[in-house]
């Protein structure tokens, strides 16, 4: 079967690093995205990576390793408004986005 | 702001009766989507169209119908839904399904539906 891991939820100080992690095991690739939803509103995109490596886009950053089925989203200088529910997609096969139930990331100040 | 409108935001209903969600995107996109998201549970693809044709229905009970009569309107069509069925009702559009690589998706703000 098809199966994204996230943890569930992940607590960070403001102004430190979180690396919040996803793996995956899907029938075939073609893409993971990131995505950002806050509480009672729609999820927005954050990155996506098709490639080995990582790409970085101001303060947050994800990485993908296709042979390992592993991803990770880092975000720096946290920010309040950084508390949000963290969403993993992968692309399948048939471009289908395969979802991960979502980390929830709590910024304490 | 993403460019997906969705109606209503809030809809509560009884087991008896009929109902209709409705989603619109103003992104020229030619894909798109409804997913059903309930708490701390991955978001479930419902159903797909692109360019107007169903490409996926995921085994989703016959009481949920979708409609997508042009390419920036899809609706939902509910009728003797069960309490179970409550969660929120996302839509999403991207610029072609079917495309190889890049597909981001657009999300609406969501319809909270409660059946009582």
């Amino acid at each position: 079967g098809q199966n994204i891991d996230q943890p569930t939820e992940m607590t960070a100080t403001e102004g430190a690093i979180v690396q919040i992690n996803c793996t995956y095991q899907t029938s075939g690739f073609n893409g993971l995205f990131w995505y950002q939803q806050h509480a009672g509103e729609a999820p927005t995109f954050l990155s996506y990576n098709v490639l080995d490596g990582l790409e970085e886009k101001g303060r947050f950053s994800s990485f993908l390793s296709r042979s390992k089925g592993y991803s990770y989203l880092l975000l720096k200088e946290l920010q309040m408004k950084d508390s949000a529910s963290y969403l993993c997609a992968v692309s399948d096969s048939n471009y289908q986005l395969i979802w991960g139930a979502g980390t929830k990331l709590i910024i304490k100040p | 702001e993403t460019g997906v409108t969705q109606t209503p935001r809030h809809l509560v209903m009884g087991m008896t009766n009929k109902k209709s969600l409705k989603c619109e995107q103003h992104l020229g996109h030619n894909a798109m989507y409804w997913y059903k998201q309930s708490a701390k549970k991955p978001l479930e693809l419902m159903f797909v169209y692109n360019f107007k044709e169903q490409t996926e229905n995921n085994s989703v009970p016959s009481r949920f119908s979708p409609e997508c009569p042009n390419s920036s309107h899809l609706f939902l069509h509910l009728h003797t839904l069960q309490p179970e069925d409550s969660a929120l009702y996302l839509c999403a559009s991207s610029q072609d399904h079917s495309r190889a690589s890049y597909n981001e998706q657009f999300f609406g703000p969501g319809t909270r539906l409660t059946v009582l």
